[in-house]
């Protein structure tokens, strides 16, 4: 079946400093990965979304700078949260799709110090 | 782009009864509606999903309705449990497209009371 596995599961970083997450696809083709973040008590706000051959597409409030991303095949994807403060913290999820509906990772729960 | 609007924030039922969240969206191109349950320090899990073909879908005591004029789509969940409290989270998409994306309401914290 096609899962998606994301890790790390739990980090912590000291404020100012960037971590960085990976996804990875098995059993399928992900054409699309879709990066959300939960902060705490809210709901999943969509980062960017990734198609392979196309621009990585950035929302609103988020950028490149901040959030690189890179999905460089058709199973893995990556990114970075630069300069983590504490409004970053929450659960990023890694969301991927071949076509078919979305499977999500476990996720990668950031905290802040 | 596509908003999704989820209502209530916050319902509480008793056990045996009915539990009914409902969601309404902007953009009609939108033909995927999955829905979420959320565990406390899990990530969410994707409980039934209809997409535009349908009107109706069941899966044991989960119901999801979507009126497709009116923009609109529902999960209702008959005879709740205590192991039904949870959070959940709608969302709507475009499936097929290049703008393929999950855009997911505030969520419905369901709370079970025995």
């Amino acid at each position: 079946g096609a899962l998606v596995y994301q890790y790390p599961r739990r980090t912590i970083c000291k404020s100012g400093t960037s971590m960085r997450m990976e996804c990875q696809a098995v059993g399928f083709q992900a054409t699309s990965v879709a990066w959300y973040r939960q902060s705490p008590q809210k709901t999943f706000e969509l980062i960017a979304l990734s198609t392979v051959n196309s621009a990585i597409k950035y929302e609103q409030n988020f950028t490149q700078e901040k959030f690189p991303i890179s999905h460089p095949n058709l199973s893995f994807s990556s990114m970075t949260v630069l300069n983590a403060y504490l409004e970053d913290r929450g659960l990023y999820l890694c969301g991927a799709s071949g076509n078919s509906d979305y499977t999500f990772g476990s996720g990668t729960r950031l905290l802040v110090i | 782009g596509e908003q999704v609007e989820q209502l209530p924030s916050i319902l509480r039922v008793q056990e045996g009864s009915s539990a009914s969240i409902n969601c309404s969206y902007e953009d009609s191109a939108s033909n995927y509606f999955p829905w979420y349950k959320q565990e406390p320090g899990e990530n969410p899990k994707l409980i039934i999903d209809i997409r535009s073909n349908m009107e109706r879908k069941q899966i044991q005591e989960l119901i999801v309705l979507l009126d497709k004029k009116a923009k609109r789509f529902s999960l209702h969940i008959t005879d709740t449990q205590p192991g039904d409290s949870a959070m959940y989270f709608c969302a709507a998409s475009e499936m097929g497209t290049g703008n393929y994306k999950y855009v997911f309401g505030a969520g419905t914290r369901l709370k079970v009371i025995a």
